[in-house]
Formats: structure tokens, C-alpha cells, sequence
């Protein structure tokens, strides 16, 4: 079945630098990849997806990129800022009619 | 506004006692789950159900059950609860008409097994 691999587990970043979390998916005949935030002690929410007929999508200053043929997918955070603390989910589906394979998470810690 | 609740936040049950967790949500989706998120293992899939009275074993069913009798109602059962479903439970829900395939999530429930 679909697996998905998500790496860093955990990213220490200075504030105003990057981040970039990265996932990986074994299904080739998937089609959707959201990204959520679980803020501490809150909800996972989606912040940002993408389809597989587009390569990089953005929203402000956070930017998804996906790279069918290696099977890849990032999360960027540019211009990082202590409200982006929190871990981050990456999740693969084949439609919306499936159910999402999710990554183990990332936390990421922004250094004052 | 979708909204999803759970029943509790936060539940201490005793080794071998039957547990229910109840989910509701108000926006007419038809697709529920049911999630436990353990730290480094992310979001585990225990049961979903795409409609009233329909339910499909997730990736770790053991030790649980599920009953849909409502579309907007989705409970989790623990028949005999064990400390090694000590964890955080959360509830999830998303609307199969739509084509994009978001899930809004519930508050979460942290049982604590003694």
C-alpha cells in the first residue's frame, strides 16, 4: 500500500531564516498532497496543497513544491516567525474518494 | 463553518473498562475517521466510515469498534480498554462531493488507560 516518509522528525531554525521539510510516497497514482499545521495543544489544520498537474504552488510565505517523477513533495516556510512553531504533516491521497496517507510529522522550533 | 466536536477533552479510564468516544459533526459530510496520534508516529488510522451504517477497518483496528447510526454521529468503541491505547484520539471529517479532499478535525480526545 501507499506509504509516505517525511523527514526532518525535528527542525531547529533561527528566526527569519527557512524551513523546508520534505516527503516522499510510494503510490505513483497519486494525485493530492496537503499539508497541515497541529499548532500545541490544538487541531491539525490544512494550510496549503497541492494537485499533480502543478509543480509549485504559494501562499504568501509558505510554498509547496512537487516533483511527480521522483515521487517528492516540500514544504517551504520562508522568513520564518514564532507562530510557525508547531509540527507539520505532510499527507498523500489518489483522489477524493481515498483516504490520506499521512507522515510521521515534523516539529518545527523557531529560535528567537 | 465546519464544525467537529468530540465528547470529552479528557478521559482516565481503568484497565478492561468498555470506553466510548463520540464524534459529531454539522456539516453533512458523509466521510468520518477515526484517528490516535502518538508522538513520531503521526495521524494512525483506526476506522473510517464513507456513510451511514458503513465502516472500513483503518491501519491498527485491533482492540477497537465503530458505530455510525447518524450521518453527522461517529463513535469509537474500546471494548476492553489496555494502557497501550493510552494516546490522543482525533476525529475527522470530509465531504465526498467535494473535489477537494480536506479534513477538519476535531479537538482531540486524550484518554488516559491506568
Amino acid at each position: 500500500g501507499e506509504n509516505v516518509e517525511q523527514h526532518p522528525s525535528t527542525l531547529s531554525v533561527q528566526e527569519g531564516d527557512s524551513a523546508v521539510i520534505k516527503c516522499t510516497y510510494s503510490d505513483s497514482a497519486s494525485n493530492y498532497f496537503p499539508w497541515y499545521k497541529q499548532e500545541l495543544g490544538k487541531r491539525p489544520q490544512l494550510i496549503i496543497d497541492i494537485r499533480s498537474n502543478v509543480g509549485e504552488k504559494k501562499d504568501q510565505r509558505i510554498a509547496v513544491t512537487l516533483n511527480k517523477t521522483a515521487k517528492h513533495f516540500s514544504l517551504h516556510i520562508t522568513e520564518t516567525q514564532p507562530e510557525d512553531s508547531a509540527v507539520y504533516f505532510c499527507a498523500a491521497s489518489k483522489g477524493s474518494n481515498y483516504q490520506l496517507i499521512w507522515g510521521a510529522g515534523t516539529k518545527l522550533i523557531i529560535k528567537p | 463553518d465546519v464544525k467537529v466536536t468530540q465528547s470529552s477533552r479528557y478521559l482516565v479510564k481503568r484497565t478492561g473498562e468498555k470506553v466510548f468516544l463520540e464524534c459529531v459533526q454539522d456539516m453533512d459530510h458523509e466521510n468520518m475517521f477515526w484517528y490516535r496520534q502518538d508522538p513520531g508516529l503521526g495521524l494512525r488510522l483506526i476506522y473510517f466510515s464513507y456513510d451511514v451504517k458503513m465502516k472500513e477497518k483503518g491501519d491498527i483496528p485491533e482492540g477497537y469498534s465503530v458505530s455510525r447510526e447518524k450521518k453527522e454521529r461517529f463513535s469509537l468503541i474500546l471494548e476492553s480498554a489496555s494502557t497501550n491505547q493510552t494516546s490522543m484520539y482525533l476525529c475527522a471529517t470530509t465531504s465526498r462531493l467535494s473535489s477537494y479532499n480536506e479534513q477538519f478535525f476535531g479537538p482531540g480526545t486524550r484518554l488516559t488507560v491506568l
